[in-house]
């Protein structure tokens, strides 16, 4: 079964950092690129970035270039999502995503649970 | 502020057709970028409903559909049912910055 799986929800307080982990299992973890996505209380979806796990290259979306991370550790099929500097704003769900080219033309086709961060003094 | 702009809500008895309109710009969808579409139902995760414009997976029912022209994308919903009830999003490419998603804020779906 093709599946992402996150880790658990974190409180921070403003100022320090989280690092999110994203476990994946059933298909070649190298194979696909994995993307980030928050999600604010109540608000949409907002995309920060991804890791094409063959070689670790990244991409960040600009708002968060200079304050986001992102890892991979190919032996764990792990990627991972650091964020520093935390505010009140950056509290979110926070997802990974696999995108499937190919067939499904570059799609987020399987999605994690999500993994909420609270950031709270 | 979203780079696709949707409805924030629509509308809909039981058995009634909806769709639900994505609008972009001559940088993304205007560009020839694929539209997707995705389904969060309260609580859960996105899950992918359409890709490639008007693609199902499989196990997404017939009554979905998608399509695109120009600058703009559409949902549409047949049969509407109690259980479609959640946010809709829709999502292409900015070709700005290789691989960067672009969505747009979302519509919720209620069926009366």
């Amino acid at each position: 079964q093709v599946q992402l799986v996150q880790s658990g929800a974190e409180v921070e307080k403003p100022g320090a950092s989280v690092k999110v982990s994203c476990k994946a299992s059933g298909y070649s973890f190298t194979g696909y690129y994995l993307h980030w996505v928050r999600q604010a209380p109540g608000q949409g979806l907002e995309w920060m970035g991804r890791i094409n796990p063959n070689g670790g290259g990244t991409n960040y979306a600009h708002k968060f270039q200079g304050r986001v991370t992102m890892t991979r550790d190919t032996s764990i099929s792990t990627a991972y999502m650091e964020l520093s500097s935390l505010t009140s704003d950056d509290t979110a769900i926070y997802y990974c995503a696999r995108v499937s080219s190919g067939w499904y033309r570059d799609a987020f086709d399987i999605w994690g649970h999500g993994t909420m961060v609270t950031v709270s003094s | 502020q979203s780079v696709l702009t949707q409805p924030p809500s629509v509308s809909g008895a039981p058995g009634q057709r909806v769709t639900i309109s994505c609008t972009g710009s001559s940088s993304d969808i205007g560009a020839g970028y694929d539209v997707y579409w995705y389904q969060q139902l309260p609580g859960t995760a996105p899950k992918l409903l359409i890709f490639g414009n008007s693609h199902r997976p499989s196990g997404v029912p017939d009554r979905f559909s998608g399509s695109k022209s120009g600058t703009s994308a559409s949902l549409a919903i047949t049969g509407l049912q109690a259980e479609d009830e959640g946010d809709y999003y829709c999502q292409s490419y900015d070709p700005s910055l290789s691989g960067s998603a672009v969505f747009g804020g979302g519509t919720k779906l209620t069926v009366l």
